[in-house]
């Protein structure tokens, strides 16, 4: 899986935007961009995934660069309960049933 | 509610001690996994199982060892024989085409630490 480089930590005012950014620039033409996010001592959740077209759901909005090597989340009206750890993987969407190795992500801290 | 629940969420071993961790989830979820976290850094494969009967290692097998009688748990123990046990453990499960996707749902952890 191709390896991604992520900022160790971020501030975000309430109620704005959060744009939190993905080096992938080794990604495989067959790889996906996954967004986990996991808040202090808790398990990790799903956020989203793309391939190359631009996603949205409830949770936030993925944007992926026309050469696939960055990609950006958007969490478009951040809240105090969106301080965590968010990671950025990029894998194969086929073969085992394994593989999601996260890295170090990145601090998100949402201020009142 | 449909979820996975982990226990217990605090552990405390003497080193030489086996310890097994609880993992049940009610989604009728195919797969299962094992994660280890340690302090600041992501998260490492221990074990998966994508069927019940079958299981195979993940990155970091060593000293650990798992059991998928049934299709709804997961029991992980830790062995003696790992040396460095003390850490965040992580269960997960899927369904068959999650497994692929990567939408993984997480329980809230086991913290073990090594006395």
């Amino acid at each position: 899986d191709a390896k991604t480089t992520q900022p160790t930590s971020m501030d975000c005012a309430e109620g704005r935007a959060a744009n939190l950014p993905c080096n992938h620039s080794t990604i495989s033409g067959n790889e996906y961009v996954y967004w986990y996010r996991q808040i202090h001592s808790q398990g990790p959740q799903y956020i989203i995934h793309g391939l190359k077209n631009n996603e949205t759901n409830e949770m936030a909005s993925l944007i992926i660069t026309e050469d696939r090597k960055s990609s950006t989340l958007i969490l478009p009206h951040a809240t105090l309960r969106d301080t965590a750890v968010y990671y950025c993987i990029v894998r194969v969407i086929r073969g085992s049933a394994r593989q999601l190795t996260f890295g170090s992500g990145t601090q998100l801290t949402v201020l009142p | 509610d449909g979820g996975i629940t982990q226990s217990p969420k605090y552990l405390f071993r003497k080193e030489g001690q086996n310890v097994t961790l609880s993992c049940e989830q009610n989604l009728n979820h195919d797969a299962m996994y094992w994660y280890r976290q340690d302090p600041g850094q992501g998260l490492r494969l221990i074990y998966y199982s994508q069927i019940v009967n079958d299981f195979q290692k993940g990155d970091i097998a060593e000293g650990y060892s798992v059991s998928r009688e049934k299709k709804e748990s997961f029991p992980l123990t830790v062995t003696s024989a790992q040396k460095n046990p003390t850490a965040f453990y992580l269960c997960a499960s899927s369904t068959r085409q999650g497994a692929d996707t990567g939408e993984l749902f997480f329980g809230e952890g086991s913290r073990l630490t090594v006395l």
